[in-house]
């Protein structure tokens, strides 16, 4: 069964950090692009970025890009999504999920999430 | 980016009854390569993540009952529930991914009438 397991969201300043990780079980986690999708309270489903199975290519929403930085371990099976420079709009609960394959397909399953909240 | 519009936004629907709900993307999604659509429905509801209800526009996911169906092709695609059950209550979105980044529509609120 696959199962993927967020962590590492809570209450942080705005312009402070935080680290997500996502632990992964029940498939062949180096075989899979992995991707952050983010649910502000209330509102819909807006993709953050994308990493490949290998680790060498990453994408990042326009919204992100030059805070962001997703990355993987494949020894842990581990997903990462560390987050500088936080602002307000950044709050929402951050889905890891795991693509049916590599880029340009869709998603097959998702965390539970991990809800970020940046707030003074 | 392409930009996926979902109508409508909300949606009430009689036990039994056939629930349609349709998307359409600013560009066609459909790649002439391999003929394929690049296009996903998700069924999330409360408290729950989104789950994979169809890819490439029609393939139902295993587990996922025959009611639900996707059709459609190019920039137009339709996600029909042919007899609308309790446990349809659900926000449903559909994307693309097409081309990076991948985006979603809006979603659509189904409720019971």
């Amino acid at each position: 069964e696959v199962q993927l397991l967020e962590s590492g969201g809570g209450l942080v300043q705005p312009g402070g950090s935080l680290r997500l990780s996502c632990a992964a079980s029940g498939f062949t986690f180096s075989s899979y692009a992995m991707t952050w999708v983010r649910q502000a309270p209330g509102k819909g489903l807006e993709w953050v970025s994308t990493i490949t199975d290998s680790g060498g290519s990453t994408y990042y929403a326009d919204s992100v890009k030059g805070r962001f930085t997703i990355s993987r371990d494949n020894s842990k099976n581990t997903l990462y999504l560390q987050m500088n420079s936080l602002r307000a709009e950044d709050t929402a609960l951050y889905y890891c999920a795991k693509l049916w394959g590599q880029l340009l397909t869709p998603i097959d399953y998702w965390g539970q999430g991990t809800l970020v909240t940046v707030s003074s | 980016d392409i930009v996926m519009t979902q109508s409508p936004d909300s949606l009430a629907v009689s036990l039994g009854e056939r629930a349609t709900i349709n998307c359409k993307s600013s560009q066609s999604v459909l790649y002439s390569s391999n003929n394929k659509n690049y296009l996903a429905w998700y069924q999330q509801k409360p408290g729950q993540p989104p789950k994979l209800l169809i890819s490439w526009a029609s393939t139902r996911e295993s587990g996922v009952p025959d009611r639900f169906s996707g059709s459609g092709s190019g920039t137009d695609f339709t996600l029909t529930i042919s007899s609308l059950q309790a446990e349809d209550v659900a926000v449903y979105y559909c994307q693309q991914y097409y081309s990076t980044p991948p985006t979603f529509g809006q979603g659509t609120n189904l409720e019971i009438k």
